[in-house]
């Protein structure tokens, strides 16, 4: 069964930077893209951003342009999210999901990032 | 940038009772790429509808989706007490995905 295993919850400082995991089984990992989205605390979803497992190529939202990077290892099955330049806006739960034809077909569990001095 | 707007921001039904919920786009939106979600408290959001209308996996059939152009409709014909939630629809155009910024689904 398809499955999205992320990284623990992360503390980080205005200013640092967070890079958040999502580990995918079940599926052929380079078949689909994999996008980021977050949603801060009491909030809506927010989509950051895009990878191609298999060409490694990106897509980010213009919001987070200059501050986000998403890479992926191919070895592993994993996509990584790098969120720079930290500040309290950016505390949030950061999900990975699955995009098939358009739609997020599969999520993972979420990943807290709270930014506080 | 295509915002999607949702209507109405809460709704206070009782369980057996059918509920009706409105996602308007800025822009025309292709009917194949118009999605919709259900969220829990301290969970991920789950597929309910793709393609406007298209029931995603184990989805029951009380759920339900139509629209095309700009206006779209999740309809839920008889609420049982684990509907109750926050729901999101959801685009893609150009490379691009945006949410509408969600309907609470309260037990009245």
């Amino acid at each position: 069964q398809v499955q999205l295993v992320q990284s623990g919850a992360e503390v980080k400082k205005p200013g640092a930077s967070v890079k958040v995991s999502c580990k995918a089984s079940g599926y052929t990992f380079t078949s689909y893209y994999m996008l980021w989205v977050r949603q801060a605390p009491g909030q809506g979803l927010e989509w950051v951003g895009m990878i191609n497992p298999s060409g490694g190529t990106t897509t980010y939202a213009q919001k987070f342009q200059g501050r986000v990077t998403m890479t992926r290892d191919t070895s592993t099955s994993t996509v990584y999210m790098e969120l720079s330049s930290l500040r309290s806006e950016d505390t949030a739960v950061y999900y990975c999901a699955r995009l098939h034809l358009g739609h997020f077909d599969f999520w993972g569990q979420g990943t807290l990032v709270t930014v506080s001095s | 940038e295509i915002v999607l707007t949702q209507s109405p921001g809460t709704l206070s039904l009782s369980p057996g009772e059918r509920a009706t919920l409105s996602c308007r786009a800025s822009q025309s939106v292709s009917s194949s790429y118009l999605a919709w979600y259900q969220q829990k408290p301290g969970q991920a959001p789950r597929l309910l509808i793709y393609g406007a209308s298209s029931r995603a996996t184990g989805i029951p059939d009380r759920f339900s989706g139509s629209g095309s152009g700009t206006d779209f409709t999740l309809t839920i014909s008889r609420l049982e007490p684990e509907d109750f939630a926050v729901y999101y629809c959801q685009q893609y155009v150009s490379s691009l995905y945006s949410f509408g910024q969600g309907t609470k689904l309260e037990i009245k």
